[in-house]
């Protein structure tokens, strides 16, 4: 199994400004994975991100606004920038759910835009 | 049409109640995920399966790959059980797909 540790757990910010979420994995992991859940909605992939290596987006994603990074093989941040109402939502990291592996996630992080 | 359907989207039932969430899926899949999302927004997981039955607790699961078919079933349910219940699967070499969730809420 594996705990991981996502924060801030919410945050009310400004239109405009930039807000960086952390997630810390008790454990090594090859990839984890950024998550959108806007209000009401499944969750849809934003990115993976690799120990070593450029994040890959998914379609409607890009690096400009949603920068990642992965310094390592336990940690990553997801940084949502220039940020307008439409970018409230949760935001999830995650490990596993690989070749057929579990899934773990973060608490989530619940961003308000005003 | 979604690659991943749940019924109901909403279901309030009395405690004690016998509880059933359904999930059909269109494409062939490795693995189907049952995962329960609490309202702060941490999610849980509570079942993988690729055949057959799990259980923990008063959670099982059960998962029908001719049908492309999986429910979750919680006995005895209480209070606490109220949460978002997403379905998730996972094709061979892709990404995980989820459902549109299922609010589940247990009055005492």
């Amino acid at each position: 199994s594996a705990v991981i540790s996502q924060k801030p757990s919410r945050d009310i910010c400004q239109r405009g400004t930039s807000l960086t979420i952390q997630c810390q994995v008790d454990s090594q992991v090859t990839m984890m994975f950024w998550y959108r859940q806007q209000p009401g909605q499944s969750l849809t992939l934003i990115a993976t991100a690799n120990q070593g290596s450029e994040a890959t987006y998914e379609s409607g994603f890009v690096i400009d606004k949603f920068p990642i990074s992965r310094p390592n093989l336990t940690f990553s941040t997801l940084t949502v920038s220039n940020m307008s109402p439409e970018d409230s939502s949760i935001y999830l990291c995650s490990v596993g759910g690989v070749m057929n592996t579990e899934a773990f996630f973060g608490q989530g992080t619940r961003l308000t835009v005003v | 049409k979604n690659e991943v359907e749940q019924s109901p989207q909403n279901l309030t039932a009395q405690e004690g109640e016998f509880i059933t969430i359904n999930c059909s899926y269109s494409v062939g899949i490795s693995a189907l995920h049952w995962l329960q999302q609490h309202p702060g927004g941490g999610i849980v997981s509570l079942f993988m399966l690729s055949s057959g039955k799990k259980k923990h607790g008063r959670l099982i699961a059960t998962i029908n790959i001719q049908e492309k078919h999986s429910s979750l079933h919680i006995t005895a349910s209480h209070p606490r059980d109220s949460a978002v219940y997403i379905c998730a699967v996972r094709a061979p070499a892709q990404k995980l797909v989820f459902g549109q969730g299922t609010r589940l809420t247990i009055n005492p």
